[in-house]
């Protein structure tokens, strides 16, 4: 098991670009869930998967960004017309998660993606 | 709202010291808690998590925690620390179910000689 991967490691772009970060999680997890965190700040949570079905979506989530885990496999978070407030690292982590066991699961995270949008 | 406090920004310790960071919980249920530590430039390794039964937990590296639903608080402990350890931790919670992970502002531990 090679854990959680992400790529590209780093991304630097101009304004009004679109990116698009790719997450693999741990073979078997069922969720996956993209952060966002900024300096000085914790993991603020954007979206996540349970399987292929895309279950909850922050409102720091603007229309610019879309994630997509077509498969119930990788997942793809694509932001659109890049702002400099887009500017971040991008974590992704999944988790296997069991409803009987009462919620009690535990997120793996991968090493992120840093953007800087200029 | 459900969320979890670090009340420490920054802490200082010298190496061979020992360490507590301080968390504080408020969820309505009991909650299930972790502490993760993020070196800079990298993602969140995960140190340790509590879900039931021992309020003790043990976890890599030498780390250990305890749960105390009086104090509403999840710190985190190391009798010595060592100059690897300097990194940022972050303590994190979910009250079960489909509700989502917080997580707190992070304390970044700065070791010194």
């Amino acid at each position: 098991d090679t854990g959680v991967s992400q790529d590209p490691r780093h991304k630097i772009t101009k304004r009004g670009q679109n990116v698009t970060f790719r997450c693999d999680p741990i073979s078997e997890h069922n969720r996956l869930y993209w952060y966002r965190q900024t300096l000085g700040q914790g993991p603020e949570f954007l979206t996540y998967f349970q399987n292929e079905a895309q279950l909850e979506k922050s409102r720091l989530l603007s229309d610019r960004f879309s994630a997509e885990r077509p498969k119930g496999s990788f997942s793809t978070l694509e932001i659109q017309r890049t702002e400099q407030g887009d500017s971040a690292m991008y974590l992704c982590a999944s988790s296997f998660f069991v409803g009987s066991s009462g919620g009690a699961e535990t997120q793996y995270f991968g090493p992120g993606t840093r953007l800087l949008v200029l | 709202a459900q969320s979890v406090t670090q009340p420490d920004i920054h802490i200082t310790v010298s190496e061979g010291a020992s360490l507590e960071l301080r968390c504080n919980y408020s969820y309505g249920a009991t909650p299930y808690l972790f502490w993760y530590v993020q070196s800079p430039g990298q993602g969140l390794q995960l140190l340790l998590k509590y879900f039931s039964g021992d309020t003790l937990v043990q976890g890599i590296k030498g780390f250990e925690a305890e749960f105390k639903r009086s104090q509403s608080s999840f710190n985190l402990r190391k009798p010595s620390v060592h100059w690897s350890d300097a990194a940022e931790y972050f303590c994190a919670g979910h009250s079960g179910g489909y509700q989502k992970v917080t997580f707190g502002i992070g304390t970044k531990l700065q070791v010194i000689p």
